[in-house]
């Protein structure tokens, strides 16, 4: 079956730009992660969704980075007027449920993942 | 919240047994210990998950001592195509979940 997608796969954008990267779920799945990874760098968690909730919105790293989920299905990034800083690689994932049977949370299915330099 | 440490890296031979470690010392009582595998360019894929005690599934197996600060991957007799880093991954609920990865610990394979 269709795993999860994103889009684009690659962003180039002048500073200062807004961007909008997009994560289309495995159908059915109910939780979505957002996470980011820099050049050489592990994984940064940025945000979750439980349905269209996101219950805490810390790790996202400034004002400037905002997300959405709609339908329980697809979400958004957004971050508005970009910086050098923010080139990285961003990860969506979705799992079933955000705990699996009520212990240990889901097993996550990554996408591909979004390349974004800000130049 | 949880923090994790790894190695950094870690070199082994084709055949050979691996064995990762990754620190997790203020782990909470309802947090599980979740292993992902990364390629190059690729996102992480899923490896195992366990809470105490041994997990072994088809590709590794889990040791989780009684304290439950650490936790070992172990992967047997590697091959050049397991060559990826390899994450662990700690989930806290503290009102809300934070998912914190290890900073990875990258594995060579050498023939």
């Amino acid at each position: 079956g269709a795993g999860v997608s994103q889009s684009p796969s690659n962003k180039v954008t002048e500073k200062g730009k807004d961007v909008e990267l997009r994560c289309d779920p495995i159908s059915g799945h109910t939780a979505l992660y957002w996470y980011r990874q820099s050049l050489g760098q592990g994984l940064e968690f940025l945000i979750y969704f439980q349905g269209n909730s996101a219950p805490d919105k810390s790790g996202l790293p400034s004002d400037r980075f905002s997300a959405e989920r709609t339908g329980g299905s697809v979400s958004t990034l957004t971050i508005q007027r970009t910086q050098q800083e923010d080139s990285a690689v961003y990860f969506c994932a979705s799992s079933l449920a955000l705990v699996a049977g009520g212990r240990g949370t889901d097993t996550q299915y990554f996408g591909p993942g979004t390349r974004l330099t800000v130049l | 919240l949880a923090k994790t440490t790894q190695p950094i890296s870690m070199d082994s031979y084709e055949g050979q047994e691996v064995n990762i470690t990754c620190s997790h010392n203020n782990i909470a009582t309802n947090d599980y210990i979740t292993w992902y595998q990364q390629f190059p360019s690729q996102g992480p894929r899923f490896i195992i998950q366990g809470y105490k005690t041994k997990v072994t599934n088809e590709v590794a197996s889990l040791f989780i001592p009684a304290d439950r600060k650490s936790s070992t991957l172990s992967l047997p007799r590697v091959s050049l195509s397991d060559t990826a880093v390899y994450y662990c991954l700690v989930a806290s609920r503290a009102g809300s979940y934070q998912l914190t990865f290890g900073k990875g610990t990258k594995l060579s394979v050498i023939p």
